[in-house]
């Protein structure tokens, strides 16, 4: 059965901390995607990746960065975290041309 | 510019039909896709359509027309299970060969006894 997990399910951390988000999918898929979630914004792309260390900027990269060092791993960094990066965050695989599959997500709060 | 629009809210009963709406206005069309998503869970593929016409999945059916821009989910015999947001999302082409998905803010479908 396809499989996409995500590091934590709820995180706390404090304004200014570095954090890390981490994503594993076993299904050997090229493409990763990070999302961000909110009531009446929907899903916003962050940043995705379409082979290692191959990233892309999506629609709202500003405060985050990523890196895949590995086909199946894909981690969203929070270089100094602040209030409005209080969210869910979604990850996603793909193959190419397919569908994107998505972990069960991470609900960030930023004290 | 990307945009996706579909309806905040909707309720419908208990074995009744529903249409969710959904139009857009995209730099590129790959294709568009339905996602239901259940309160604190993540969001699961419903149904994908990239020509014009019907695609029909047991309760559950999905048409697309490209020259309107205008896509609509149909869920017949509702259950109380079907309550949930559902999210529709264009495909789009991005760097590699990638699909990158463009969202609508999400419909909350809440069926009632």
């Amino acid at each position: 059965d396809v499989k996409v997990t995500q590091s934590s399910r709820y995180l706390v951390k404090r304004t200014g901390e570095k954090v890390f988000l981490e994503c594993v999918q076993d299904m050997d898929h090229e493409n990763m995607f990070w999302y961000r979630q909110d009531p009446g914004l929907g899903l916003r792309l962050i940043y995705f990746s379409y082979d290692v260390k191959m990233k892309e900027k999506g629609d709202i990269p500003e405060g985050y960065s990523v890196s895949r060092e590995k086909k199946e791993r894909f981690s969203l960094i929070l270089e100094s975290a602040s209030t409005n990066q209080t969210s869910m965050y979604l990850c996603a695989s793909s193959s190419t041309g397919g569908k994107q599959y998505f972990g069960p997500g991470t609900r960030l709060t930023v004290t | 510019g990307q945009n996706i629009d579909q309806p905040t809210e909707m309720t419908a009963t208990e074995g009744a039909i529903v249409q969710i709406n959904c139009t857009y206005q995209t730099s590129g069309f790959n294709g568009l896709f339905w996602y239901q998503q259940h309160a604190g869970e993540a969001p699961t593929f419903l149904s994908y359509n990239v020509l014009d016409g019907l695609e029909e999945k047991g309760r559950f059916s999905s048409f697309l027309s490209r020259s309107k821009g205008y896509s609509y989910l149909l869920l017949k015999e509702l259950q109380m299970k079907d309550s949930a947001s559902y999210l529709c999302a264009v495909r789009v082409h991005g760097s590699g060969n990638t699909g990158k998905l463009i969202f609508g803010q999400g419909t909350t479908l809440q069926v009632k006894p």
